[in-house]
């Protein structure tokens, strides 16, 4: 069974500061990553997807398949990235039916 | 396009009771994913319907259940509620193999 870790369940940088936000997976197969954000009092959002390679409000993560990783990186944060972070994985071509697996999140804060 | 919504937003119910929670899909998505968040698991996946049938299942138990109508709403029914079962419960909406766009969640209380 596919499974999620993000090791980090709290960081703390400083405005400016760059981030890395840690995932790594566990799946035999061809996977589809994703990270969706979480801010307060607002429902879960799609924040980049790995096939679609955008870098979305300066975040970007890349596919290492070698080491099972997809890592969130901001070179800069700002206090409104504070969140919490979801890293999740789908099966390649809808073949999880509808079961995104995620990662236990991260809450980030920046401190001004 | 609006996105999915999701009723009620908060609920309180009592020991033993039974609930059903709703979820309008954006238009034109076909598949609507259940999933469970709490602050010790996280978020797990409940179950998908797509067009009325449910594809898949996650581990838990069957006092959980769930329908999708020819709409694709879809509601989903916890019967003789236990405290552990206080939760936020999002759904989410997609094209099949696509991606998933969140509810807001029903925040339920078990008292």
């Amino acid at each position: 069974a596919q499974r999620v870790t993000q090791p980090e369940k709290l960081l703390s940088v400083f405005k400016g500061a760059p981030v890395e936000l840690k995932c790594n997976y566990s799946y035999s197969g061809s996977p589809e990553l994703f990270w969706y954000v979480q801010y307060s009092r607002q429902r879960l959002q799609l924040l980049l997807r790995h096939i679609s390679r955008e870098s979305i409000k300066g975040f970007t993560a890349d596919l290492n398949k070698g080491e099972t990783s997809f890592h969130l990186k901001k070179p800069f944060a700002q206090e409104e990235d504070s969140a919490m972070y979801y890293c999740a994985l789908d099966l390649a071509g809808g073949t999880s039916y509808g079961k995104l697996t995620f990662g236990q999140g991260t809450i980030l804060t920046v401190h001004p | 396009k609006a996105g999915v919504t999701q009723t009620p937003r908060y609920l309180i119910k009592t020991r033993g009771q039974q609930v059903t929670l709703s979820c309008s899909p954006i238009s034109g998505h076909r598949s609507v994913s259940w999933y469970q968040q709490t602050p010790g698991q996280g978020l797990q996946f409940l179950f998908e319907y797509f067009s009325e049938t449910q594809r898949n299942k996650g581990n838990f138990p069957g006092r959980f259940s769930g329908r999708q109508f020819s709409n694709s709403r879809s509601e989903m029914n916890v019967s003789t509620l236990e405290l552990g079962d206080s939760a936020l419960y999002l759904c989410a909406s997609s094209f099949p193999g696509d991606t998933q766009y969140f509810g807001p969640g029903t925040r339920l209380t078990v008292l």
